[in-house]
């Protein structure tokens, strides 16, 4: 079946430490997209992704890196220069004029 | 002012009444813009697109769409308890290619 897969579902970071979660798409999208949503807000963009080799900023970029290097993968890494990563992420990928396929997400919780 | 605007809610609505629910966009470009559902503790899922002014129907749903007046507003008719859920506006702007933003999403929730 077709989708997105995002990994791990949950996950526990102490401070300081770098996490990355994964997401992959078998549905041949061009974009693939990173949200943040924290509890009763909506969606904030982190980062997106056109194309292979390629992605850019979204709105609240600081303390997340990404990187494109196959088409089906898209992992974000949240490192230690984020003060406040308690929050659900979502990976969702496109195929033409913006509708988004969503992941299952992951929760990621600081200690 | 943000990018899009929602109220928050909660919005509460009697079963089998119309639903209306509203969203704002600052960007005068924007070119395509998108309901989507959320259940709590779950990711959204797609029930409407819209890309030109006027209505656009599927089922119980219907997306309006004011280009002039910035707005995209998603009508539910015969609401229904399982429609309870948080609906997300979003909005794809042409000046920043595939950028996709979000509203703060409105909480509805259908009272029997």
């Amino acid at each position: 079946d077709g989708g997105i897969t995002q990994s791990p579902k949950y996950l526990f970071r102490k401070e300081g430490q770098n996490v990355t979660l994964s997401c992959e798409q078998n549905l041949n999208h061009d974009a693939m997209y990173w949200y943040r949503q924290d509890p009763g807000q909506g969606l904030r963009l982190i980062y997106y992704s056109q194309i292979v080799n390629d992605f850019q900023k979204g709105d609240i970029a600081e303390g997340y890196s990404v990187s494109r290097e196959k088409k089906e993968s898209f992992p974000l890494t949240v490192t230690s220069a984020q003060k406040n990563p308690t929050a659900f992420y979502l990976c969702a990928s496109s195929r033409d004029r913006g509708k988004l396929f969503f992941g299952e997400g992951s929760r990621l919780t600081v200690l | 002012q943000k990018e899009v605007e929602q109220n928050s809610g909660p919005l509460s609505v009697p079963e089998g009444a119309i639903a209306s629910l509203n969203c704002t966009y600052s960007d005068r470009v924007s070119q395509s813009f998108f309901w989507y559902r959320q259940y709590s503790g779950k990711s959204p899922e797609l029930i409407m697109s819209i890309y030109s002014n006027g209505d656009k129907e599927d089922g119980r749903f219907t997306a309006q769409l004011n280009k002039a007046s910035q707005y995209v507003s998603l009508l539910i008719r015969d609401s229904q308890p399982s429609d309870s859920a948080t609906y997300l506006c979003a909005v794809k702007s042409v000046g920043s290619a595939s950028k996709i933003i979000f509203g703060s999403g409105t909480r509805l929730s259908i009272r029997p």
